[in-house]
Formats: structure tokens, sequence, C-alpha cells
């Protein structure tokens, strides 16, 4: 069964902190998503990967496929960045839904 | 483009009431999705549709049906609804499998 694991679960830092989650599953996979869920609850897409490294503003993404980890990166935090971070996987054969993690849940104080 | 609509944003229900989750796209999206998502849990696909006609179940099927009649539209039926159906429900697209997602704003639903 594919497994996908975040951590950390909760994460509060300060204004201006350097910022990981990490993402790790079990199987083999085509894609990875790294999502972003507002406090009203509306989900958003902030990549997709399939290797190597993506950054879009203050956002990177890396995956590593052989160790099947994937970490999220946000540089110079601020307080419109609190949200929870969700990171999903669509396993290489099967069905054609993604499996997702349980969330990091970021606050970032001013 | 308005993406993915979903309504309604919030209902409540009687144990035993039907009702129809509403999603539409206008993106041409070939791919679409029903996920519900509970307290703490990652969220859990119900029924997707990889083209209109073509619908599947996911991983939490039970007590739920879909139809795809058009691109457009991918309809979630409540027939019977249950408090184990309290949930949050979003519906999302997709143009291919492996493409980025696009979500609607959410149904929140209360089965009391």
């Amino acid at each position: 069964k594919n497994e996908v694991e975040q951590s950390p679960q909760n994460l509060t830092a300060q204004e201006g902190e350097f910022i990981t989650i990490n993402c790790s599953y079990s199987v083999g996979i085509s894609a990875l998503h790294w999502l972003q869920q507002h406090p009203g609850g509306g989900i958003v897409s902030l990549f997709m990967l399939s290797s190597g490294k993506k950054k879009h503003g203050r956002l990177i993404a890396t995956i590593n496929i052989q160790e099947k980890h994937s970490s999220l990166h946000i540089t110079a935090s601020h307080p419109r960045d609190s949200a929870v971070y969700i990171c999903a996987v669509r396993p290489r054969g099967g069905a054609d839904g993604l499996t997702f993690g349980k969330g990091t849940h970021l606050i970032i104080q001013p | 483009n308005a993406g993915v609509t979903q309504t309604p944003k919030f209902r409540i229900l009687k144990i035993g009431q039907s009702m129809t989750l509403q999603c539409t796209q206008d993106m041409n999206h070939n791919y679409m999705y029903w996920y519900r998502q509970d307290p703490g849990m990652g969220l859990k696909l119900i029924y997707y549709s990889v083209g209109a006609g073509i619908t599947d179940k996911g991983e939490v099927p039970n007590g739920y049906n879909v139809s795809r009649s058009t691109t457009e539209d991918f309809p979630l039926r409540l027939e019977l609804a249950a408090p184990s159906q309290t949930s949050v429900y979003f519906c999302a697209s997709n143009l291919q499998g492996d493409e980025k997602l696009f979500f609607g704003s959410g149904t929140q639903l209360s089965v009391l």
C-alpha cells in the first residue's frame, strides 16, 4: 500500500526564517504534487515534479526519486505563507487518483 | 476562465436524505476527480473520470455515485446520507493524469 508521510506535522516559525517541509513515499511514482491549502479551505497547486528541482518565487521544491523523498522550501518566510502544505503522489502504473499526505500546518509569526 | 466551480459551499442534510454536489470546469480537462477531506486525514479519492462517459471508483466510493455525460460536468450523488459522510468535499480536474491539478472551492457537508 502506498503511504505518504509528511514532516513536521506542525511548524511555527518567525518571519524571515527558511522553512523546510519533507515528504516521503513508499512506492514508485510518476509525479509528485505540492499543494497549499489556505485557512479558508481552498487548495491551490504549487508544483508538480517528476525529477530534479523547481522554483517559483520564494518557493523551491526538490525530489529525489531514488530515495523516494521530496522537500518544499520557503525562503524569507512571511505571515501570508501560513497555510497547510500538502504532498501528494501519483503511483506509477496505478489508478489515476493521487495519494495524499496529511499535510503540514505552517504558521509564520510576524 | 472560471476554473473549477463547485456548488453548494455548505449543506446540512438529515440522515437518509439525498443530494447532488455539482462540479463544472471550463478548461476542457479530460480528468476529473472527487475527493473528501476528513479532519486530520489526507484527502481520499471517491471517484474519478478520464473523459465523458467514463468513470471509475477510487479509494472510498461506498455511498456515492457519479456520472460524466459531458466533458465539463462531474456531479457527485449521495443517495442515502449517513453521518459518516460528514466531510469536506473537493472536486478537481486536470488535462491529463500527470498534469497540474485545479481544485474547486470545496463543499462542507454535515449529515445530522
